[in-house]
């Protein structure tokens, strides 16, 4: 079956850092990948998607590329704020699941330090 | 649009009560998916629906727990009778057909079972 792998958190960082947080799929179909962001007390909403290989998703400064050859999605910014910090998840929809069903990752949380 | 709406926001019950959780979903999407969030488990699929019909409940964790969608504009998850592991966050979410996994959060009803 479909699944997602993070890195654990949480990963703490200093405001203007570079952040990554890895993320790594297994799927039996072609999937668009995903990352979601949950900043505390919300749902989840959607950061950035890519829907095939070697698309790159962004979107407030985060970006991703759609590695089929790794089966990667890995997250990135170049300049973490404070305002960043919050949980976020990895998530593939594979598009032979005709109910638009998410596999989700565990979740990293980030927090950045002043 | 006023985006997924869930209530209550915060519930504290006793142990034996019967709990209701209510998911307005955004007008015109088809998939609706109920999600329970905790420390230790993280994000978990309980059920979802397309065209109000359940489609997948094998995330439901016993027979205490049960959903309905009686029309494309509500849905609910009921817990009786609850328990105190019970307690955590539970998600709705709801998706267009055409989407293809940009799943819309509501901010989620945190419950507390005492």
């Amino acid at each position: 079956g479909d699944s997602v792998t993070q890195m654990e958190g949480p990963v703490t960082l200093s405001e203007e850092a570079f952040l990554t947080i890895n993320c790594t799929y297994t799927a039996t179909g072609y999937p668009s990948l995903f990352w979601y962001v949950q900043y505390p007390g919300e749902g989840l909403q959607l950061l950035l998607k890519a829907t095939k290989a070697d698309d790159k998703g962004s979107n407030k400064g985060f970006e991703a590329t759609y590695r089929k050859e790794t089966t990667s999605f890995h997250l990135e910014k170049g300049s973490v704020q404070v305002s960043d910090s919050a949980v976020y998840f990895c998530a593939l929809s594979d598009r032979n699941n005709a109910g638009n069903m998410l596999t989700f990752g565990g979740g990293t949380r980030l927090m950045v330090k002043p | 649009d006023a985006g997924v709406i869930q209530s209550p926001r915060h519930e504290v019950t006793e142990m034996g009560q019967e709990v209701t959780l209510r998911c307005k979903p955004i007008s015109g999407h088809n998939s609706l998916f109920w999600y329970r969030q905790t420390m230790m488990r993280g994000l978990e699929l309980l059920i979802y629906f397309n065209n109000n019909v359940p489609i997948d409940d094998s995330g439901m964790p016993e027979d205490r727990f049960s959903a309905k969608m009686p029309n494309a504009s509500f849905s609910t998850l009921k817990i009786q009778p609850s328990e105190p592991r019970d307690s955590a966050v539970y998600f709705c979410a709801s998706v267009t057909g055409v989407s293809h996994g940009e799943l819309f959060f509501g901010e989620g009803s945190r419950l507390t079972v005492l």
